[in-house]
């Protein structure tokens, strides 16, 4: 079974220009999540959706993040403009739909770290 | 809402000792907890997680952690290392919901170094 996969692995650009990053989920993973993860701390939920409508957007930073999960399958997140606070590994997930989805377990892909100068 | 205190920053120990890494969390409701582990360069893998029942969970690669809901704790243990074990750990706890949304809220890591 494929893992997620994420695009680029790696970003750098400078402030104030914007980026994109690309997930594939695990097929037939109802439900994608999209981490930011800086340095020296845990990751932290930016937006999860459940196929492809939105499920939580409370922490995602409106004026400058978006994201799209078009056909339900893989996402996009964008930054535009970048901030040297954005450089950090952005962390896709994905995890089957069951009952109790609180208790899924999340599947990870490997980030994309982006650095912004 | 959650929070998640993970002890220990970095836990340096040598190849074949037992290791504890230790996690308290914080919620006002019922819990469903986890331990990721990420290795280098890699995304976070799930070790275990406790969704209900015996409080002793075994996981993958011989770790094992014990819920504690007096203490409300999780700590992370292998009675033996190896090498290989190098790795961020991570503790996540979410509350318990029957809709969609899963909102797993992480510590900061623990960073295991494991010397020959």
């Amino acid at each position: 079974e494929a893992g997620v996969a994420q695009s680029p692995r790696y970003k750098i650009i400078e402030k104030r220009q914007s980026v994109a990053f690309w997930c594939n989920p695990i097929s037939g993973h109802a439900t994608l999540y999209w981490y930011q993860q800086i340095l020296g701390q845990g990751p932290k939920l930016l937006i999860q959706f459940q196929n492809n409508g939105v499920v939580d957007d409370s922490q995602l930073p409106k004026d400058r993040f978006s994201a799209e999960r078009l056909k339900g399958v893989d996402s996009t997140l964008k930054i535009q403009p970048a901030k040297l606070e954005d450089s950090a590994v952005y962390l896709c997930a994905s995890s089957p739909r069951r009952q109790a989805a609180s208790a899924d377990t999340q599947y990870f892909g490997p980030g994309t770290r982006l650095t912004v100068l | 809402a959650q929070s998640v205190t993970q002890l220990d920053s970095q836990v340096p120990v040598f190849e074949e000792a037992p290791v504890e890494l230790r996690c308290n969390y914080s919620s006002s409701v019922s819990v469903y907890l986890f331990w990721y582990v990420q290795y280098p360069n890699q995304g976070l893998q799930l070790l275990l997680k406790y969704l209900s029942g015996s409080t002793l969970v075994k996981g993958i690669n011989g770790f094992e952690a014990e819920f504690n809901k007096s203490q409300t704790s999780f700590h992370l243990r292998k009675p033996s290392v190896h090498i290989s074990d190098t790795a961020e750990y991570f503790c996540a706890v979410t509350g318990h919901s029957k809709q969609g949304a899963q909102k797993l809220v992480f510590g900061q890591g623990t960073r295991l170094t494991i010397n020959p």
